[in-house]
């Protein structure tokens, strides 16, 4: 049982670049998440999308970009990055934030220098 | 709109009990709790709905008041493996998305 796969498991980036972190999953949920954890700030939604073709803004969402073309995937692109955006990416998803509780993916640790 | 979680870290000896507390300023559809080990994602533990009962999972049980926007996270009779971060996370009436609080960090010791 896959349920929600993140890739990488690590990266580091230098100031300016770009790149796509990727999530899918394989249980048909139209719930996805993006949220960002750095220390003492808990879980921060960057943003949603409630199935495939939309998407919402979340709590921190500057600097991130998403899109949801398939109920599978739901990709976060950094468009370019910044040392602030150093944290830990989790992706998310549920069949409806009512019906049940979230599947986090193991995500993704991010270093902008 | 993060709900505030209290206290903020509880060191138990095995086989005390803890009380986890989270509230929120705005009305609330659902409360959810996950539990987050070191170096893992956040597991769910229970759902609460507005207008549904108190949830169980053995030793682990939650209470929801819907006047106060408040839920209570109870652990009974800890064990080691209760250890880790624990996270409530709100939903608030007619909104899509999970805000989630600080974590309160919970460690069991022999």
């Amino acid at each position: 049982n896959a349920g929600v796969t993140q890739t990488p498991k690590f990266q580091v980036l230098k100031t300016g670049q770009s790149m796509t972190l990727q999530c899918a999953q394989d249980m048909n949920h139209e719930y996805m998440s993006w949220y960002r954890q750095d220390p003492g700030m808990g879980l921060r939604l960057i943003h949603y999308s409630v199935g495939a073709g939309i998407t919402d803004q979340g709590e921190v969402p500057n600097g991130y970009n998403v899109s949801r073309s398939t109920t599978e995937d739901f990709p976060l692109r950094l468009l370019s990055a910044a040392p602030s955006q150093t944290s830990v990416y989790f992706c998310a998803s549920s069949r409806a934030q009512r019906a049940g509780g979230a599947f986090f993916g193991q995500g993704t640790r991010l270093t902008v220098v | 709109q993060q709900p505030v979680q209290s206290p903020q870290a509880v060191i138990l000896r095995e086989g005390e009990d803890a009380v986890i507390n989270c509230s929120s300023s705005k009305a609330l559809y659902s409360v959810h709790w996950y539990r987050q080990k070191h170096g893992e994602a956040p597991v769910f533990l229970m759902i609460l709905l507005k207008g549904g009962e108190q949830k169980g999972h053995e030793k682990i049980s939650a209470s929801f008041n819907e006047k106060k926007q408040q839920s209570s996270l109870y652990l009974t009779a800890s064990q080691l493996s209760y250890s880790g971060t624990y996270f409530c996370g709100t939903e608030f009436t007619g909104a899509n998305n999970l805000f989630f609080g600080t974590g309160t960090r919970l460690t069991v010791i022999p």
